[in-house]
C-alpha cells in the first residue's frame, strides 16, 4: 500500500510559468515532509521542507504548501526554468524517526 | 569537499554471490540510511541508521542485511543476492535535526543480478 503517492508521472511547463508538483500521503503519523530533485546519473538532492504543524513554507523560488485536512502537499516552482527539469520526489518522515517514505517521482519538464 | 561515496558504481553478480556495497560520509552525519530505486516505485528505504551500533528496517529490508561499526561507514550486504535485486541503490546521510533529514546522497550503485 503506498503511503505517500505522487500521481502525475510527468509535467511540462514552459519557461516562466508556474510549476505545480502534488503529493498525497495516507498516514497521519508523519511529521516531516520533504521534496528532493534528481538528475539523470546522479544521487537525489534536498530541495525544501515543510513541519507537519506549518502550511507552508518557501525558498525562494520553491513554495511547499501543506494541506492537512485532505492530506495533500505540493511544491510550486516560480519562475520555472530549463534547469529545473528533472525528476522530483516528495518524501514523508514517521513520527521524529528514522523511517522516510517517498512518493514515485514525478519528472519535470520546463520547455524555453 | 563533504560528499557522500559509494562503491562500487556498478556491479554485475551472479544469483547466490555474496556482495557488499560500501558507504562513507566524511560530514560526521549521525543519520545514514539505504534506499533502492526502481521504475514507478520511486525510492524505497531498505535500511537506516541513527548513529553507531543503531540500525532498524525501512520498508523493504528483506534479502539485505547492514552494520554500522564507525561513524562514517553503513555497508550494505547481500548475503545470496536474487535477480529482483537488480536495482539501483542509493546511499545517503544528514545530521539529526529538527527538520529531518535533509540528506545528502551518493551517486549511486547501478545492481545487475543475473
Amino acid at each position: 500500500d503506498q503511503q505517500v503517492k505522487q500521481n502525475s508521472p510527468s509535467l511540462s511547463v514552459q519557461e516562466g510559468r508556474i510549476s505545480i508538483l502534488n503529493c498525497d500521503y495516507t498516514n497521519s503519523m508523519f511529521d516531516y515532509f520533504l521534496w528532493y530533485k534528481k538528475y539523470p546519473a546522479e544521487g537525489p538532492t534536498f530541495l525544501i521542507s515543510i513541519s507537519s504543524i506549518k502550511d507552508k513554507n518557501e525558498d525562494g523560488r520553491f513554495t511547499v504548501f501543506l494541506n492537512k485536512s485532505a492530506k495533500h502537499l505540493s511544491l510550486h516552482i516560480v519562475p520555472s526554468q530549463p534547469g529545473d527539469s528533472a525528476v522530483y520526489f516528495c518524501a514523508a518522515r514517521f513520527n521524529q524517526g528514522g523511517k522516510l517514505i517517498f512518493g514515485q517521482g514525478t519528472e519535470l519538464s520546463v520547455k524555453p | 569537499e563533504a560528499q557522500v561515496t559509494q562503491n562500487p558504481r556498478y556491479l554485475i553478480t551472479v544469483t547466490g554471490k555474496k556482495l557488499t556495497v560500501t558507504c562513507s560520509q566524511n560530514m560526521n552525519h549521525e543519520y545514514m540510511s539505504w534506499y533502492r530505486q526502481d521504475p514507478g516505485l520511486g525510492l524505497r528505504q531498505i535500511y537506516y541508521s541513527m548513529n553507531v551500533e543503531v540500525t532498524d528496517k525501512g520498508d523493504v529490508p528483506e534479502g539485505y542485511k547492514v552494520s554500522r561499526k564507525e561513524k562514517r561507514n553503513f555497508p550494505l550486504i547481500l548475503e545470496s543476492p536474487s535477480p529482483n535485486q537488480t536495482s539501483l541503490y542509493f546511499c545517503a546521510s544528514s545530521f539529526r535535526t529538527e527538520s529531518s533529514y535533509e540528506q545528502y546522497f551518493g551517486p549511486g550503485t547501478r545492481l545487475t543480478v543475473t
